[in-house]
């Protein structure tokens, strides 16, 4: 399968900005997405990006897309306790073996301290 | 309400007893999908179909089943389950469209005893 790698933990203080870094492998990957998963529940979609982009900005949070390096991040401005969760980075490609599936890196459990 | 539902929310079993994990989506989604989620591993495809009698394997296929029979229903299906089958599943549907991802139902968590 495609390799999506992600940093397992980041811990920041309420009120800074935090930032999620992933690479992924697949350089045909046509969408990029982070999800965000509260602890019992199940995936949220945050936000995408599509891959001819460079930048997304919806309210706190900033999408960043290097396609040369195959580097995504995501900036949560103004990070909040209830922004505490798991994210998860994925990626769908266009190639015909494996058109429409997603791929999700390890996921980054994201602490917030008061 | 557009959503994905999955049935049971948790289930406990025993080895080797047959179980099946029900999904269906009201979004006549043509794409749905299998997912198992273990700490440290993300998220793991086990199957996923492209439309009603079109289904092919994820990366983790060993040990389940999938039929679908009909658009709005992606049953997975556990033969004979193993503890190592112990994870939580979500199922996903998605619109023809990619930008919009998948919607993911609640997830169904599954001990194997």
């Amino acid at each position: 399968g495609e390799d999506v790698e992600q940093s397992l933990f980041l811990s920041v203080r309420e009120g800074d900005s935090s930032v999620i870094n992933c690479t992924y492998t697949d350089s045909s990957s046509t969408y990029l997405y982070w999800y965000k998963q509260e602890p019992g529940a199940g995936l949220q979609l945050l936000t995408y990006i599509f891959s001819n982009m460079d930048m997304k900005q919806d309210q706190r949070l900033t999408v960043l897309l290097n396609k040369k390096d195959k580097h995504l991040s995501l900036r949560i401005a103004d990070t909040q306790t209830g922004d505490s969760a798991i994210y998860f980075c994925a990626e769908i490609t266009d190639r015909g073996s494996t058109l429409g599936r997603l791929y999700f890196g390890r996921g980054t459990q994201l602490t917030v301290w008061p | 309400e557009a959503q994905v539902t999955q049935n049971p929310r948790y289930l406990i079993t025993v080895t080797g007893k047959k179980l099946t994990v029900t999904c269906s989506q009201n979004m006549n989604h043509e794409y749905m999908s299998w997912y198992r989620q273990d700490p440290g591993l993300g998220l793991r495809q086990i199957y996923y179909s492209m439309n009603v009698e079109v289904t092919d394997k994820g990366d983790v296929p060993e040990g389940y089943k999938v039929s679908r029979k009909e658009k709005r229903n992606f049953p997975l299906i556990l033969e004979s389950p193993s503890p190592n089958q112990t994870s939580l599943y979500f199922c996903a549907s998605r619109e023809q469209g990619q930008a919009y991802g998948y919607t993911f139902g609640s997830g169904t968590r599954l001990t194997v005893v």
